[in-house]
Order: structure tokens, then sequence, then C-alpha cells
């Protein structure tokens, strides 16, 4: 199984829809959780942090299931600016230094 | 947010030259900066770790004595892929944390190699 997992995607949603990307992880004493979007022939940027009571930021919202080890993304009325690749990622060992990357889903938002 | 830049941005090199590359923290102080290398279509897979003043930690599978790193000071690490093969063409990107004890990370722009 791998260490991140994510929905293959691609996405292809029109502007104003709400779309949601899951992720998976296997290590359980992983202890941070992040969502990061990458543009094309760029580096991954972070979008949010992910809390175990869930967290909002604006239109977009992470959710964190310790006891099913899942991760989840909610964007709400989709922008065309927030067509990217969504990456899940993961410190896969409370204390440790190593992120560990899913390998992303891409979003389309269509006009 | 903190600002972690990448020299260069794109680089072509024959089969065999060693290239660096180099990661510079901007507006702050990094004890601690990463290496990491994206294939296309692929995850961002950690390389190595750069600690200021000490040995570099390497992942599994990456030959140390391909990918140099030097973290000589708190604001510059860099990465020379020595004797370059055409498999080694990648996008590096390198990232820094802020603080430490905190797992955020934010990254470089990226360098494009590709090896002729």
């Amino acid at each position: 199984r791998k260490e991140v997992e994510q929905d293959p995607g691609p996405f292809n949603v029109p502007e104003g829809a709400t779309v949601a990307f899951n992720c998976t992880y296997s290590n359980s004493a992983s202890q941070s959780f992040f969502w990061y979007r990458q543009d094309c022939r760029k580096e991954p940027k972070l979008l949010m942090s992910v809390y175990s009571s869930g967290n909002e930021d604006g239109r977009f919202t992470a959710q964190l299931n310790r006891a099913s080890q899942y991760i989840s993304l909610l964007i709400r009325d989709s922008k065309l600016s927030d067509s990217a690749t969504y990456l899940c990622v993961v410190n896969v060992q409370g204390g440790s230094e190593k992120l560990v990357f899913g390998k992303g889903t891409k979003l389309t938002v269509n006009p | 947010g903190a600002v972690v830049s990448q020299h260069p941005s794109w680089v072509i090199c024959k089969s065999g030259t060693s290239v660096k590359i180099e990661c510079r923290s901007l507006d702050f102080q990094a004890t601690t900066m990463f290496w990491y290398r994206q294939f296309p279509k692929q995850s961002l897979m950690l390389m190595a770790t750069s600690n200021e003043g000490s040995k570099a930690t390497y992942e599994q599978g990456v030959e140390k004595d391909k990918f140099l790193i030097n973290h000589a000071s708190l604001t510059l690490s860099t990465l020379t892929v020595t004797s370059a093969h055409p498999e080694d063409s990648s996008f590096y990107i390198c990232s820094a944390r802020v603080l430490a004890g905190v797992d955020e990370q934010y990254f470089g722009p990226g360098t494009r190699l590709t090896v002729t």
C-alpha cells in the first residue's frame, strides 16, 4: 500500500461547482497533514494545513479522520483559478521532518 | 509567506557533465533544507535532507556520491548532480522549514534539468 494515496482524477468541473478530493495514508503514527496545490511546471504551494477538528479557509474546507486515516479537501464555488493539481501531503512520523506527497489530483475548472 | 529561490530555473547539459543547483532562503534562516525530485506525472520524492554545517541525510536509493549536497550557510544549500545522465533529467525542487519543529515547508520555484 502506498504511503499516501489520492483520487487519480482528473476532475473537470464547471465554474461554481463544488468538488471534493480524497486522500488516505498508511502510517497511523502520522502527525501532520497538508494540502498543497501545484500549477503546471511550478513548485507546490501550501494551500492549508489540516487539523483534527477540521478547518476552513474561505471556499476551502479540510477534514481529517484519524480512525479511517482519511483526509479530504472540499472546494466550494470553484473558480477558473482553482485549476491546478492538488497534493495531499503527510508527515509520516511524528517529529520527523520527512513529508510524503501523494501523486496529486488534477482539477480543471471550465467556464 | 517565506521566500525560497533556486538557480538556475532550467539547465540543459551534456551527458557526463556536472550541474550545480542553488537553493536560497531569502528572508529567513533555514537550518534545514530539503531536496526533492519530480518526474513527469509523478509525486515529489524526497531525495535528501540538508542540514547546515553537517552532512546531508539521503533517502534510500539516492546515491550520495552522485548527488552532492552542501549546506554551508543558513541561507544557502547546493545540490550538484555529478556525471549527469539522461535519466537524471527531472524537476528538482528545494524547500526550507521556516521554524524548527514546524512541519510546513516552503518551496523554491524548481530547476528543470535536461541531460542530452
